[in-house]
């Protein structure tokens, strides 16, 4: 990766508790997503935000996950009251923005959370 | 919808040995084109990308993928496998015109490699 932070990188919750993962994206980079890796599957789009918007929901679950990139700060994906079905692999990415070929995306090392 | 399909599931080969992924992608035009490699328990590493011109691409560690417009496909290839090569590999394409960001991701091809 080229500098995508996130944290923790693993985190045990629960049934019924919130988890909180952080991103904080390339500096200078002003796009961030976030993906979902089940286990034995891809990765799975969930979100993209820019600072203080959300572009594009169209993979989030409709209840208990939201996700915010404030003017400060690192990204943050809450998924509240969790159950067994989160457990997984959440992986942040950033981007400048533009589509040019010299653009691109960078992963971090992802978040795995375990619901118990 | 866009789709990616990665048909292999596991491959095993021996080192030294050539390798080919394949993957073959849905879309009514053509898309971003990308492989990444994921090592257990890491995030995701660009090994290459396809965006227009010429239809052989090359990438990090020995990598090379080619585009064929008319099979819709953008099989990864390496001469000769390391043991190191060992991790799962991701094809995924992005849609022209839109956040390169958004990716759609094939299901992986988890690469043994025999000593």
């Amino acid at each position: 990766n080229a500098g995508v932070m996130q944290n923790p990188r693993h985190l045990v919750r629960r049934r019924g508790q919130e988890a909180r993962l952080r991103c904080s994206p390339v500096k200078g980079h002003s796009h961030v997503y976030w993906y979902r890796q089940l286990p034995e599957e891809g990765l799975k789009f969930m979100v993209y935000l820019q600072k203080e918007n959300i572009i594009d929901e169209s993979g989030m679950p409709k209840e208990r996950f939201s996700a915010e990139f404030p003017k400060e700060g690192p990204s943050i994906l809450r998924i509240q009251q969790v159950v067994r079905g989160d457990s997984a692999a959440y992986f942040c990415a950033s981007s400048p923005p533009g589509t040019g070929a010299g653009n691109t995306i960078y992963f971090g090392e992802g978040s795995w959370l375990t619901v118990v | 919808a866009q789709s990616v399909t990665q048909p292999d599931i596991h491959i095993t080969v021996s080192e030294g040995a050539s390798l080919e992924l394949r993957c073959n992608y849905s879309y009514g035009a053509t898309p971003y084109l990308f492989w990444y490699v994921q090592s257990p328990g890491q995030g995701l590493q660009l090994l290459l990308k396809y965006f227009s011109g010429d239809t052989l691409v090359q990438g990090i560690k020995g990598f090379e993928a080619e585009f064929k417009r008319s099979q819709s496909s953008f099989n990864l290839r390496k001469p000769s496998v390391h043991w190191s090569d060992a991790a799962e590999y991701f094809c995924a394409v992005a849609n022209r015109g839109s956040t390169l960001g958004r990716l759609y991701f094939g299901r992986g091809t988890q690469l043994t490699v025999w000593p």
